[in-house]
Order: structure tokens, then C-alpha cells, then sequence
């Protein structure tokens, strides 16, 4: 069965810190990775990752994808406190138009 | 303007009540999906509709119906509501009804309280 598993659960920094999220997956014919920033609402979507090693970059936020490995990491430097969500990575398939996510990590960013 | 919008954001009900959630996307979107959130947070896919036609149809009990009456709209009736219907509920659109190309625009979910 196809999985998507985000490490760490959760997770507490200061101001300032610089912060790494796994998330890895096991799908069959995988297809495209993506990340989601969900606040107090709908989760919004930041990246979108099809090919191996070619990292993606908005503002502080960077993303890198291993297709060899499975697993793609989403970087936050210099976090703020309106970085605080919980940030959801989502696998497809070419076989089926389902999204499959991981359960999210809780970044919470203190002043 | 909002792109995706679901109505209502609370709905508290009691058991074996029916009552329908409503979503509209003014995003020119092809497909529509209907998400169920519980409380670890696990986002799951229930639903997705192309151009009114159901193409995914999740592990979801009968009492769940999907209505598409235009591609802009597609509704979900909850019929003999039970406590474990309880979640936040996420109306999405996009593009293409392969979400690999095309990321999702999410609603403002439904929080639905079954009591």
C-alpha cells in the first residue's frame, strides 16, 4: 500500500533557527511529491517535485527531492513565528489521481 | 473573491441527522475532490469529480453522497450522521484530474461536530 511518512511530528524553535523536514514515501510508479503549509485553515500549497535533485526555492523556503532514496526535505531558515503550521508532504502515482499524505509535521516558531 | 469556498465552516448536529456540506470554486477548475481531516490531523481523499463525472470513489460508507450539479459545484450529503463523522472536512479543486501536474486549491474546510 502506497505511504507517505513525515518525520519529525513535531517540532519547537526559536526565532531565527534554521529547520529540516523529512518526509518519505513508498508509491508505486511515483509520480510527483508536494509540500503544503496548512495554518488555522485550508492548507496552501508551496512546492511541487517531479525530478531528482533539483531543488525548488520561495523566499526562506527550499526543497530538494531524491528519487533514489524516496525522500524529499523541506528547509526553513531564519524561521518566523508566522512560519508556525503544520506542513504536509503529499505523494501521487501515475496509476491513480490520489493524493496520499503524510500526517504533518507541527513546526510551532517561539519569539 | 475567495477561490475555493465551502459552506457551512461549523456545522454541529446530532446523531442520525442528514445534513450537506457545499462547495464552489470560481478557479475555472476541471475537478473537484472532497478531503475528510480527522483529529491526527491525516488529510484523506473521499471523493474527486471531473467535469460532474465521479472518477474517485474512496472507501467511504453509503451514507456519503457527492453531487456535482456543474463543474464549479460539488456538494456532499451526509445521510444517518454518526460520532465518528465527526472531522474537518476539505473541498478542493484543480486543474487536471491527475493531481501529480496540478497542485490542489484548497477550501476553508467544514469543521462537522456529531453529537
Amino acid at each position: 500500500e502506497d505511504k507517505v511518512v513525515q518525520s519529525p511530528l513535531s517540532l519547537v524553535v526559536h526565532e531565527g533557527d534554521t529547520v529540516t523536514l523529512n518526509c518519505s514515501y513508498e508509491v508505486t510508479n511515483f509520480r510527483s511529491l508536494l509540500w503544503y503549509k496548512q495554518e488555522k485553515k485550508a492548507p496552501t500549497f508551496l512546492f511541487m517535485l517531479t525530478s531528482s535533485g533539483i531543488e525548488k526555492k520561495s523566499g526562506r523556503l527550499s526543497s530538494i527531492l531524491d528519487k533514489k532514496e524516496l525522500f524529499s526535505i523541506l528547509n526553513i531558515t531564519a524561521t518566523q513565528t508566522g512560519d508556525s503550521a503544520i506542513y504536509l508532504c503529499a505523494s501521487t502515482s501515475y496509476n491513480t489521481d490520489k493524493l496520499i499524505f503524510g500526517t504533518g509535521t507541527r513546526l510551532q516558531v517561539f519569539p | 473573491d475567495t477561490a475555493v469556498s465551502q459552506t457551512p465552516k461549523y456545522l454541529v448536529t446530532q446523531m442520525g441527522n442528514d445534513k450537506s456540506i457545499k462547495c464552489e470554486q470560481n478557479l475555472g477548475h476541471d475537478t473537484m475532490y472532497w478531503y475528510k481531516q480527522d483529529s491526527k490531523k491525516f488529510l484523506k481523499i473521499m471523493f474527486s469529480y471531473n467535469n460532474k463525472e465521479l472518477i474517485i470513489n474512496e472507501t467511504v460508507p453509503n451514507r456519503f453522497s457527492p453531487k456535482s450539479p456543474d463543474k464549479a459545484h460539488l456538494n456532499l450529503h451526509i445521510n444517518s450522521l454518526e460520532l465518528g463523522d465527526s472531522a474537518v472536512y476539505f473541498c478542493a479543486s484543480s486543474h487536471e484530474p491527475g493531481q501529480g501536474y496540478s497542485p490542489l486549491h484548497f477550501g476553508n474546510g467544514t469543521r462537522l461536530t456529531v453529537t
